[in-house]
């Protein structure tokens, strides 16, 4: 079994500030992809970013990054320059190899922006 | 846009009816999933498929029946609606990418049994 825990339920920043949102997961698989996924007030879930875990470079996606840390089992999300649009619940997820491409999810972190 | 149409899109009705919610794909993916979503669970998978009428339990399948008679077509039914389905259901579909594969979401559908 896969296992995601989110251990801030709220987070709160700054407007232009930096936030790290945390996520540590579990998996048998050698073989597996990480998520991290954003939902506004109108619950469409959006995916902010993707990581193999093959690869050692950790992902970007303009102000989003990631810190991957295989071996603790590790992968926070960066938010750089926050913006009031970043103000939103986020998901961690994980898709472990063979399993059909089902992901495994976080119960999120609600971000708060203040101006 | 990840060519994902749900509908209904919300849906009030009484403890004992029948409820299906559509999901629909323009893209003619292979899997396709079922999740819902509560409070203090983030998104628990309910069912998915992995073709036409290949189809297999998620984590919270009971009360849930689901059919794929087509690729673009994921129904999902409650045969027998309960509070405790009181939910946003959520429609997702696997888009390879790289040597893997993301998932996309549907909108939502709102379900509330009265």
């Amino acid at each position: 079994a896969q296992t995601v825990t989110q251990s801030q339920p709220e987070m709160s920043v700054q407007e232009a500030e930096t936030v790290t949102l945390s996520c540590t997961y579990d998996t048998s698989e050698s073989d597996y992809y990480l998520f991290w996924y954003k939902q506004p007030p109108s619950r469409q879930m959006i995916l902010v970013i993707r990581q193999e875990a093959y690869k050692q470079q950790n992902a970007t996606e303009n102000r989003f990054s990631v810190n991957f840390q295989k071996a603790a089992k590790s992968f926070s999300l960066k938010i750089s320059d926050s913006q009031l649009g970043d103000a939103a619940m986020y998901f961690c997820a994980l898709n472990s190899g063979g399993s059909n491409y089902k992901l495994t999810f976080g119960k999120g972190t609600l971000l708060t922006v203040n101006p | 846009d990840a060519g994902i149409t749900q509908s209904p899109r919300h849906k009030v009705t009484e403890t004992g009816t029948p409820v299906t919610l559509r999901c629909h794909q323009t893209e003619n993916h292979r899997y396709m999933y079922w999740y819902r979503q509560d409070p203090g669970h983030g998104l628990r998978l309910i069912h998915y498929s992995y073709g036409v009428k290949d189809t297999d339990k998620g984590e919270v399948s009971d009360g849930y029946s689901v059919s794929r008679s087509k690729t673009e077509d994921f129904l999902l039914t409650l045969e027998s609606a309960t509070s405790s389905q009181t939910s946003v259901y959520f429609c997702a579909i696997s888009v390879k990418q790289g040597s893997g594969n993301t998932i996309y979401f549907g909108e939502g559908s709102w379900l509330t049994v009265v």
